[in-house]
């Protein structure tokens, strides 16, 4: 069974940074591009980063280049997000998720973690 | 940006009727060279992640249940509930998954009458 656990959200002040984790089992990690998906507060989702296999190909959202990155450690089966210079409008659950196959196509998100909080407030 | 938008945004329907949502593109979300439409359909309880119902626009995941049908082209998409059932009662969201950034409507809550 597919699991995703993520880990690391807390209350922060703007400016600060913060590292999200997602611990993932139940699968060949290494095999699978990943994404980590926020949601406000009543919001919709939105999609914020991916990463393939090796961590070669990333890509963003505009909403966040430049202050956040992706990242991941197969070894340790575990996708990172490292957030810097918060901004209230990051407030969100941090949710990771994970296509169902392994190559790209079918980018829909078949799996989601439980997600965890981050909130930027002073 | 491919922008979703669905409507309504609350919807409310009686037990065993049919609730209808829309859900509509900026651009289409048709890809020419497999005839696919890269849209899904996900739904949201409170406290819970989504959850994934419907992908290329109408294949319904294995665990999800027959009443719900995904149908539409191009850039008109619509998810019913042929006949609702309390635990029906949730948010749901379209995303298109043509192109980054991957994008979701707003959402569309769905009540008892």
């Amino acid at each position: 069974e597919v699991q995703l656990v993520e880990s690391g959200g807390g209350l922060v002040q703007p400016g600060g940074s913060l590292r999200l984790s997602c611990a993932a089992s139940g699968f060949t990690f290494s095999r699978y591009w990943m994404n980590w998906v926020r949601q406000a507060p009543g919001k919709g989702p939105v999609w914020v980063s991916r990463i393939n296999s090796d961590g070669s190909d990333i890509t963003y959202a505009d909403s966040v280049r430049g202050r956040f990155t992706i990242s991941r450690d197969n070894a340790k089966n575990t996708l990172y997000l490292q957030m810097n210079s918060l901004r209230a409008e990051d407030t969100a659950v941090y949710y990771c998720a994970r296509w169902p196959d392994h190559v790209g196509g079918a980018e829909y998100f078949q799996h989601w973690g439980q997600g965890t909080l981050v909130t930027v407030s002073s | 940006d491919i922008v979703m938008t669905q409507s309504p945004d609350s919807l409310a329907v009686s037990l065993g009727e049919r609730a209808t949502i829309n859900c509509k593109s900026s651009q289409s979300v048709l890809y020419s060279s497999n005839n696919k439409n890269y849209l899904a359909w996900y739904q949201q309880k409170p406290g819970q992640p989504p959850k994934l119902l419907i992908n290329w626009a109408s294949t319904r995941e294995s665990v999800v249940p027959d009443r719900f049908v995904g149908s539409g082209s191009g850039t008109e998409f619509t998810l019913t509930i042929s006949s609702l059932q309390a635990e029906d009662v949730a948010l749901y969201y379209c995303q298109q998954y043509y192109g980054t950034p991957y994008t979701f409507g707003q959402g569309t809550k769905l009540e008892i009458k």
